[in-house]
């Protein structure tokens, strides 16, 4: 069964940091990984999908990057905003028939970028 | 992303009613559907997956009867808490898939 975690759970840093989160799978067998934005009572919105053949995609000041060897995925924010606060969620797909199915997710980072 | 709608937001029902939510693509076709669900502190969890005219998939540990899912038209799924009790309260959101894709907003339901 794949499982997820992400690293760390929690994050506070100060606007205009660069940061790093952290994401591992246990099961490398996977159709494509995904970095979802969740703010607070809202749904997800995807940021940045990396089909399994891909080693990273950017997009603005984001840049996700998978090692499907080891398992592991890291999403790079780059100056960091107070806008980018919200929960960052890693999920892994596991069927190739769709990029939103089946999708098994991490437990989230709680980011707060204070001004 | 593509839009993809999900009513109500917030709902708040009392213990033994049942509640019905709706996922609805706004301007796609969507011929698979997929409901999850989030407790407080956990990560999503899905818990079925639902073909546009047959019967849902669920995933292991998930009740059928108790969470009855239809998929009757390719842009309408619904998901229903039968005999909800407060244990059920949680976080339930919808994705959908098709000529495009996207989540819903998601849907708030506290039972007391």
């Amino acid at each position: 069964k794949q499982e997820v975690t992400q690293i760390p759970a929690a994050l506070s840093v100060p606007e205009g940091e660069n940061l790093v989160l952290n994401c591992s799978f246990t099961d490398s067998a996977i159709y494509n990984l995904q970095w979802f934005r969740q703010d607070p009572g809202k749904g997800l919105t995807s940021l940045l999908l990396i089909q399994s053949s891909q080693r990273e995609q950017t997009s603005g000041r984001l840049n996700a990057s998978l090692d499907k060897s080891s398992g592991r995925s890291t999403l790079y924010i780059a100056a960091s905003q107070p806008g980018d606060s919200a929960t960052y969620l890693c999920a892994v797909g596991d069927d190739g028939g769709t990029s939103y199915g089946k999708l098994t997710f991490g437990q989230g980072t709680i980011l707060t970028v204070h001004p | 992303g593509a839009v993809v709608s999900q009513h109500p937001s917030r709902v708040i029902c009392k213990s033994g009613t049942s509640v019905k939510i709706e996922c609805r693509s706004l301007d796609f076709q969507a011929t698979t559907m997929f409901w999850y669900r989030q407790f407080p502190k956990q990560s999503l969890m899905l818990m079925a997956t639902s073909n546009e005219g047959s019967k849902a998939t669920y995933e292991q540990g998930v009740e059928k009867d108790k969470f009855l899912i239809n998929h009757a038209s390719l842009t309408l799924s619904t998901l229903t808490v039968t005999s909800a009790h407060p244990e059920d309260s949680s976080f339930y959101i919808c994705s959908a898939s098709g000529q495009a894709e996207g989540f819903g907003q998601g849907t708030r339901l506290t039972v007391v």
